[in-house]
């Protein structure tokens, strides 16, 4: 079974608008840690927002914000007033519980792209 | 402040031949993660290490790959006799801590892509 499941292929939004990106896991693990990451055409991972399975408040980052839902499993991320700049490959990651020496041993979904029109 | 430097950025090799990425961390971080991203995917976890000490390899191939993180020097991951399906992405991520909890967050390089003809 997938850990991080994406189901979206893609999404279009207009500019200015909101846009929520789904992201379904699946652990037995109590502790974990959800990410996104945003990865323009440029190549590179740029983080964005983290939740704790622990943490008590929805986690927020300027425009984005993680609807965490912990009894579906579910951590969509929201992004308010899209910008044209937004427009990307989002990823959705999990670390599970405690790993082998501290290590960041994330699961990646297999991402969505996002379009924000003009 | 330079971020998580990798180079080449792209690189590409005929079947057979040995690729070698290398990953300069952020300055001040010591722990130094390798990635994988196949086309269509996400990325996936290879190899965790330290200065001098590979500390998580789990996700490493059994065969042909191998990484390396000096005293003095980037972090190297080296794949000899490549062959078409290791045609990916491979990203270098560095962090300040040990992670494992908490919001630790991996600071990624832009990627090196590897093409085998």
């Amino acid at each position: 079974a997938q850990k991080i499941t994406q189901t979206q292929p893609g999404m279009f939004v207009q500019e200015k608008e909101a846009v929520t990106l789904d992201c379904t896991y699946d652990t037995s693990d109590p502790s974990y840690g959800l990410f996104w990451y945003k990865q323009p055409s440029s190549g590179e991972m740029i983080f964005l927002i983290y939740q704790g399975s622990y943490d008590q408040q929805n986690a927020t980052e300027g425009r984005y914000s993680l609807n965490f839902q912990k009894a579906r499993k579910s951590a969509n991320l929201v992004i308010s007033a899209s910008q044209l700049g937004d427009s990307a490959m989002y990823f959705c990651a999990m670390r599970e519980g405690k790993t082998q020496g501290g290590s960041e041993k994330l699961v990646f979904g297999k991402g969505m792209k996002l379009t924000v029109n003009p | 402040n330079a971020g998580v430097m990798q180079n080449p950025r792209h690189l590409v090799r005929r079947r057979g031949q040995e690729a070698r990425l290398r990953c300069s961390p952020m300055k001040g971080h010591s722990h130094v993660y390798w990635y994988r991203q196949l086309p269509e995917e996400g990325l996936k976890f290879m190899v965790y290490l330290q200065k001098e000490n590979i500390i998580d390899e789990s996700g490493m191939p059994k065969e042909r790959f191998s990484a390396e993180f000096p005293k003095e020097g980037p972090s190297i991951l080296r794949i000899q006799q490549v062959v078409r399906g290791d045609s990916a992405a491979y990203f270098c991520a560095s962090s300040p801590l040990q992670g494992g909890s908490g919001a630790n967050v991996l600071t990624f390089g832009a990627g090196s892509r590897l093409t085998v003809l």
